[in-house]
């Protein structure tokens, strides 16, 4: 595809199920960024990954979440027992290289919500 | 603790008027500077940066502007469009780091 894709768009879950959200990067982008914004908040930094490895995951608020990314492309973002403020949208973003903040393309996010 | 901010959540201008978006950042390390704009069920899209060594850089109707002493920068447009309406993300990031950090977003409403 031409841009990075998030699925689902929307996700509605109950407290305590646990949740897979998927991200497609854009085709040979290395760089693999999950962010999440909460309501009335910026976007939060989660964890990055360059190629399949994920040197920082130190935005993952605990270790209810977790992710992964496979063959460098498909990542997926889970998170264990979701509690009410989980909720918030959660968005992908991919880069060709490093450091090149600026050419970071976003998904249009996935809306989690947790009742 | 908030590296940066957006202290105005939202803002109107008229058609034709400037506008202008400010942001505040405490991290002295920060080197590059970006604004993001984010129509609603979208991803934010790139739209602006300025390097650190530079106070102004200009891209059609956009400017953005940097005082590092004061650690503020701020978004021009001119002139401002209905098709401008959107939240705008200040965001940063220091040289050696992949990690850009966002500000809360600016409502920026533009009425024809």
């Amino acid at each position: 595809g031409a841009g990075v894709s998030q699925s689902p768009s929307n996700k509605v879950t109950e407290k305590g199920k646990d949740v897979e959200l998927r991200c497609d990067p854009i085709s040979g982008h290395t760089a693999l960024y999950w962010y999440r914004q909460s309501l009335g908040q910026g976007l939060e930094f989660l964890i990055y990954f360059q190629g399949n490895s994920a040197p920082d995951k130190s935005g993952l608020p605990s270790d209810r979440f977790s992710a992964e990314r496979t063959g460098g492309s498909v990542s997926t973002l889970t998170i264990q027992r979701t509690q009410q403020e989980d909720s918030a949208v959660y968005l992908c973003a991919s880069s060709n290289g490093q450091l090149t903040n600026e050419k970071l393309f976003f998904g249009s996010g996935t809306q989690l919500s947790v009742l | 603790d908030q590296q940066v901010k957006q202290n105005s959540p939202s803002l109107s201008v008229q058609e034709g008027r400037i506008s202008i978006l400010n942001c505040d950042y405490t991290n002295s390390m920060f080197d590059y500077f970006l604004w993001y704009k984010k129509y609603p069920a979208e991803g934010p899209t790139f739209l602006i940066s300025i390097s650190s060594i530079k106070d102004k850089n200009e891209d059609g109707r956009f400017t953005v502007f940097l005082n590092k002493s004061a650690k503020h920068l701020s978004l021009h447009i001119v002139p401002s469009q209905p098709g401008d309406s959107a939240v705008y993300f200040c965001a940063a990031y220091a040289g050696s780091n992949y990690k850009l950090t966002f500000g809360k977003g600016t409502l920026l409403t533009v009425n024809p």
